[in-house]
């Protein structure tokens, strides 16, 4: 199906843990965000990337870690798990600057 | 840099009533502005948009018109159903500052009650 998943739906990991979350968009599409929600904070961008191979640091960056060998892969890495990266993790990407974001169903992450 | 303010939640209204949510912005240059919709437990979609100033974007019976001179993009509608609640989120995108990074404001939970 057409669309952009993310994966795992949930996921409970212990503090000090590697976690990856995983992003899969079937457009093409050149952009692709990572994005965190927390109540009081919005939303916050982690890393994006402008096309594969090309990434660059968000707003709260520390942490994590990402990749994107193929363009419709964006997975990202929590090195070592703490319990201040408990959140709702979003995916997203577009095409270019006046066509929005397309996000993902996000990855509810409680870290213990 | 670049800074989105939308007016503070939580917003309730009854079936029928008139929806405004006010949204101003501070960018460098001219930013495209979108607003998106998060309904409970899904992710963010885009429900309308403006790229230059005097547009008006509409969809699902919500408008919105870019307004440059005041900095705003206000979100409106005429008449809420229940199925509108959800949290509402402003947004812009500055091709000047941030390529194609948004922008988002806090984000205006509305709840509508039948």
């Amino acid at each position: 199906d057409a669309g952009i998943t993310q994966s795992p739906r949930y996921k409970i990991t212990e503090t000090g843990r590697q976690v990856t979350l995983m992003c899969h968009q079937t457009w093409s599409h050149s952009y692709m965000f990572w994005y965190r929600q927390d109540l009081g904070h919005g939303l916050r961008l982690i890393y994006y990337s402008a096309a594969a191979d090309i990434t660059d640091k968000g707003e709260v960056p520390d942490g994590y870690v990402v990749s994107r060998s193929k363009t419709e892969n964006f997975p990202l890495t929590l090195e070592s798990a703490t319990r201040s990266q408990t959140s709702v993790y979003f995916c997203a990407s577009t095409p270019g600057l006046n066509y929005g974001y397309t996000f993902g169903s996000g990855t509810r992450l409680t870290v213990v | 840099g670049d800074s989105v303010t939308q007016m503070e939640g939580p917003v309730t209204l009854s079936e029928e009533a008139f929806l405004t949510i006010n949204c101003t912005y501070t960018a460098t240059g001219y930013p495209s502005l979108f607003w998106y919709v998060q309904y409970p437990g899904e992710g963010l979609q885009l429900l309308l948009k403006a790229t230059k100033a005097d547009d008006k974007g509409s969809n699902k019976g919500f408008e919105a018109t870019y307004r440059k001179e005041t900095t705003s993009f206000h979100l409106e509608k005429g008449s809420v159903q229940v199925s509108d609640s959800a949290v509402y989120f402003c947004a812009l995108s500055a091709r000047e500052t941030s390529g194609s990074r948004l922008t988002f404001g806090e984000g205006t939970q509305l709840t509508v009650n039948p």
